[in-house]
């Protein structure tokens, strides 16, 4: 079957740098996404690796090695604002996206 | 640009009940999938359609079905409500088929459903 694990939930300081990781089993690899989502809001793109390594957007980076099935992301000077959940996605042979639980992330002054 | 947005916002409806879901794509997309998200978990992918035709389904059964029309926007049809099917449904929008490179989806606010 497939698989996406994701801590459940995170607990981290503001103004700290928290790593939320991602592990996943797929029938076929064809990009992974990471989205956040607020309480009873829509889930908002962050960013997309489809080629293993680091990518950097502002204070927010993705990481992806394919070999491992792994992927994290990095939330630096984290802001009260960052606290939410993180969606963990991978897009599989058949380019559906097949999501993981998501990882609440609580963020403490 | 309009983003995505959806309709109702929430609804409650009995067990055996039968209910329409709307969304509208976010100018200038022409895909559309939706997603069927409990509590506490991840959105699960229940179908897509791509120009008018679905091109992608999930693990649901035939009693949920849908609807792309010529102007992109969508909806989603379930029938015989089980309590189960009780969740928020979020409808995605996007460019180009799904094995357009990235693709990054625009997700509406989402319709939360509640089976009595």
């Amino acid at each position: 079957g497939q698989n996406i694990d994701q801590p459940t939930e995170m607990t981290a300081t503001e103004g700290a740098i928290v790593q939320i990781n991602c592990t996943y089993q797929t029938s076929g690899f064809n990009g992974l996404f990471w989205y956040q989502q607020h309480a009873g809001e829509a889930p908002t793109f962050l960013s997309y690796n489809v080629l293993d390594g680091l990518e950097e957007k502002g204070r927010f980076s993705s990481f992806l090695s394919r070999s491992k099935g792994y992927s994290y992301l990095l939330l630096k000077e984290l802001q009260m604002k960052d606290s939410a959940s993180y969606l963990c996605a991978v897009r599989d042979s058949n380019y559906q996206l097949i999501w993981g639980a998501g990882t609440k992330l609580i963020i403490k002054p | 640009e309009t983003g995505v947005t959806q309709s109702p916002t929430h609804l409650i409806k009995t067990r055996g009940q039968q209910v329409t879901l709307r969304c509208s794509s976010q100018s200038g997309h022409n895909t559309v999938s939706w997603y069927q998200q409990a509590l506490g978990q991840g959105p699960q992918f229940i179908f897509q359609y791509y120009r008018e035709e679905e091109n992608g389904r999930g693990n649901f059964p035939p009693r949920f079905s849908g609807l792309q029309f010529p102007n992109y926007s969508s909806e989603l049809n379930v029938n015989a409500l089980e309590l189960d099917d009780s969740a928020l449904y979020l409808c995605a929008s996007s460019m180009g088929s799904s094995d357009s490179g990235a693709n990054v989806l625009t997700f509406g606010a989402g319709s939360r459903l509640t089976v009595l």
